[in-house]
């Protein structure tokens, strides 16, 4: 199975500043055959199921601030919230799809600081 | 307005079964795999597993901590997506998600508790 790894598990940020979210997976998830990272960012707000906010690493859902910024490629990938708002405070997680089974990061929590 | 509404969460005892709904509206589900996703209290997500679309062969993946225990059908006419859960432990008590999509799951619904006990 593909372990997922996330840091920190908790970031405190003042409003209008930038929030980095890492994830490292313990396997490369980028297909070579179609130069993809199967790798998707989700943010979970209190008492809210998960929203979708980035697929392939880096393409944007519809709807999602363009402060959201997803990077990385192979194992190595950040999720960046660049001027960080209230709405913003969530549990971020990852997720590979590379390979069954599909595994999660631990999460990380972002609050105001 | 795609909406996804689990239901047919509740308490169970352990060793017992429980079977999930998910129903959907407002895409042609019959176009899409399905995924099932669960969050232990205070957790962090955890895939379940998927179906895929009858045009992708209507197959089914699980994790291990659920294979051979829960099942995945679907319904294309109702548009209805099942969890089957059979010999519940107490470790599966958690709020079940259905997701529209196989690899990232693009739509949510609200989630159902499953509270295993005796």
């Amino acid at each position: 199975d593909i372990v997922m790894t996330q840091s920190p598990d908790s970031l405190a940020v003042s409003l209008g500043e930038r929030a980095t979210i890492n994830c490292k997976s313990s396997q490369s998830v980028l297909y070579s055959s179609n130069n993809k990272n199967y790798l998707a960012w989700y943010q979970q707000r209190s008492g809210q199921p998960p929203r979708l906010l980035i697929s392939w690493a880096s393409t944007r859902e519809s709807g999602v601030p363009d402060r959201y910024t997803g990077s990385g490629s192979a194992t190595d990938f950040s999720l960046t919230i660049s001027r960080l708002q209230d709405e913003d405070v969530a549990v971020y997680y990852c997720q590979q799809y590379y390979s069954v089974p599909f595994t999660f990061g631990g999460g990380t929590k972002v609050e105001i600081k | 307005e795609e909406q996804l509404v689990e239901s047919g969460g509740g308490l169970v005892q352990p060793g017992r079964s429980l079977r999930l709904s998910c129903t959907a509206s407002g895409f042609m589900f019959g176009d899409y795999a399905m995924s099932w996703f669960r969050q232990a209290p205070g957790k962090g997500l955890e895939w379940v597993g998927f179906i895929r679309s009858k045009v992708q062969g209507g197959t089914t993946e699980f994790g291990a901590s659920v294979k051979g225990r829960f099942t995945i059908s679907r319904d294309d006419f109702e548009s209805i997506a099942y969890l089957q859960m059979k010999n519940l432990k107490t470790e599966d008590t958690a709020v079940y998600y259905c997701a529209r999509g196989r690899y990232y799951a693009q739509h949510w619904g609200q989630g159902t508790l499953v509270t295993v006990s005796s």
